[in-house]
C-alpha cells in the first residue's frame, strides 16, 4: 500500500531554520513533491525530487533518500509569511498515474 | 493567465440533491485530478483523467462520477449529496505525473 507520514504541527521563530520531515511507503515511486498551502488557499508547488540528493531554491531546499523512503524540506531565514501548511506528495505509477498526498505539516512562525 | 478555474466557489446543498462541479484549464494539460480536502486528512484523490475521454478511480471515488469530454474540462458530479461529502474540493492539472500539479482555488461545498 501507500503511506505518507509527516508531523502534524511545528512552531519556529522568525529568522530561524526549520526542517519538515516526510517518510513514505510506496511500491511504484516516481518522484516526491513539496507544496505550500496557506489557509483557505490552493496548494502551490515548491520542489520536486526524483533522485537522491538536495535541491535548492532560494530559502527552500528539499532532500530525498529513496533507500530510506525519506525526504525533508528545509526553510531558512524564516519569515512570518512562511506560516502555512507544507504538503509532502509522492508520485506513484502503480496501477495508474497518481499522486498521494500526506496530511500536511502546519508551520507556525512566531516573532 | 487563468490557469485552472473552478466553478462554483461556494455551494450549499440539501441531502439528496445533485450537482456538478466544473474544472477548466487553459494550459493544454493531459492530466486532470479531483481531490477533496478535509481537516487533518490532507488531499484525497477522488477521480483522475490521463487524457480526453479517459477517467479512473482514485482513493475515495464512491458517491462521485466524472467526465472528461473535452481536454480542457473535467467535471465532478454528485448524484445524491450526503453530509459526508461536505468538504473543500480542489481540481488540478499537469503535463505528466512527474510534473507539478496546478490547482484551482477550490470549491467549498456544504451539504445539510
Amino acid at each position: 500500500g501507500q503511506n505518507i507520514d509527516q508531523p502534524t504541527e511545528m512552531t519556529a521563530t522568525e529568522g530561524a531554520i526549520v526542517q519538515i520531515n516526510c517518510t513514505y511507503q510506496t511500491s511504484g515511486f516516481n518522484g516526491l513533491f513539496w507544496y505550500q498551502q496557506h489557509a483557505g488557499e490552493a496548494p502551490t508547488f515548491l520542489s520536486y525530487n526524483v533522485l537522491d540528493g538536495l535541491e535548492e531554491k532560494g530559502r527552500f531546499s528539499s532532500c530525498l533518500s529513496r533507500s530510506k523512503g525519506y525526504s525533508y524540506l528545509l526553510l531558512k531565514e524564516l519569515q512570518m509569511k512562511d506560516s502555512a501548511s507544507y504538503l509532502c506528495a509522492v508520485s506513484d505509477n502503480t496501477g495508474g498515474f497518481k499522486t498521494i498526498f500526506g496530511a500536511g505539516t502546519r508551520l507556525f512562525v512566531k516573532a | 493567465n487563468a490557469g485552472v478555474t473552478q466553478t462554483p466557489k461556494f455551494r450549499v446543498l440539501k441531502t439528496g440533491q445533485s450537482m456538478t462541479l466544473l474544472c477548466a484549464q487553459d494550459m493544454n494539460h493531459e492530466y486532470m485530478y479531483w481531490y477533496r480536502q478535509d481537516p487533518g486528512m490532507g488531499l484525497r484523490l477522488i477521480h483522475y483523467s490521463v487524457g480526453e475521454g479517459t477517467t479512473a478511480k482514485g482513493e475515495v471515488p464512491d458517491g462521485y462520477n466524472v467526465s472528461r469530454l473535452k481536454k480542457q474540462n473535467f467535471l465532478l458530479g454528485l448524484e445524491s449529496a450526503a453530509p459526508s461529502q461536505t468538504s473543500v474540493y480542489f481540481c488540478a492539472s499537469t503535463d505528466s505525473d512527474n510534473q507539478p500539479q496546478h490547482f484551482g482555488d477550490g470549491t467549498r461545498l456544504s451539504i445539510l
